[in-house]
């Protein structure tokens, strides 16, 4: 696609209901990031996978949160049983491969999804 | 661990003005540096980058130059407008390939140019 996807763009989520974030990514980004936007903050690693293998999850807040990409390409972020403090943006990014040592470099990111737990 | 510190907003402005979001960082290794800009409603985009020390990185007329002595990276603009009002992120990178190469990001600073 022409950039990188996100849906749902906003979800209104009562508190301890599970939720799904989906990010597609543009077509042939081998790495993939996921980041947690807190109201007036900056973005904060959550996850990164390159292709199917999620080789950091040091950034996820907790057990209830989990992130998986089956088939190197579109990735699930879920939430389960969640709380207040999961309201935020949730920012996909990903980038090519062979574009240099620095992945960060070339990042592109979608619009986010907007998580509101009452 | 690697953090960035820049000047808290809303910065207010007039257009035609000079503009300066101040950024300091903090980092284990030798890390690229980043600006990133929000628009209301729109995704991060990459605004400008640099690699290593004294690069300038520069966009739409925006500037900013790698010190690596003062561990800064301050983002300036000689004549703002209107549509340049958005958020503003620094950031930086230090990953090399596997792990987690992503981002570091500052709290972000509010741009409001007046007409």
């Amino acid at each position: 696609g022409a950039g990188v996807s996100q849906s749902p763009r906003y979800k209104v989520a009562k508190r301890g209901q599970d939720v799904a974030l989906r990010c597609d990514p543009i077509s042939g980004h081998v790495s993939l990031f996921w980041y947690q936007q807190a109201l007036g903050q900056g973005p904060e690693f959550l996850t990164y996978f390159q292709n199917e293998a999620q080789l950091d999850k040091s950034g996820l807040p907790s057990d209830r949160f989990f992130a998986e990409r089956p088939e190197g390409s579109v990735s699930t972020l879920k939430i389960q049983r969640t709380q207040q403090e999961d309201s935020a943006v949730y920012l996909c990014a990903s980038s090519p491969p062979g574009q240099g040592i620095l992945v960060a470099n070339v990042l592109t990111f979608g619009a986010g999804s907007r998580l509101t737990v009452l | 661990g690697d953090s960035v510190t820049q000047m808290e907003g809303p910065v207010t402005l007039s257009e035609e003005a000079f503009l300066t979001i101040n950024c300091t960082y903090t980092a284990t290794g030798y890390p690229s540096l980043f600006w990133y800009v929000q628009y209301p409603g729109e995704g991060l985009q990459l605004l400008l980058k640099a690699t290593k020390a004294d690069d300038k990185g520069s966009n739409k007329g925006f500037e900013a130059t790698y010190r690596k002595e003062t561990t800064s990276f301050h983002l300036e603009k000689g004549s703002v407008q209107v549509s340049d009002s958005a958020v503003y992120f620094c950031a930086l990178s230090d990953g090399y390939g596997g792990g987690a190469d992503g981002l570091t990001f500052g709290k972000g600073t509010h741009l409001i140019i007046q007409p």
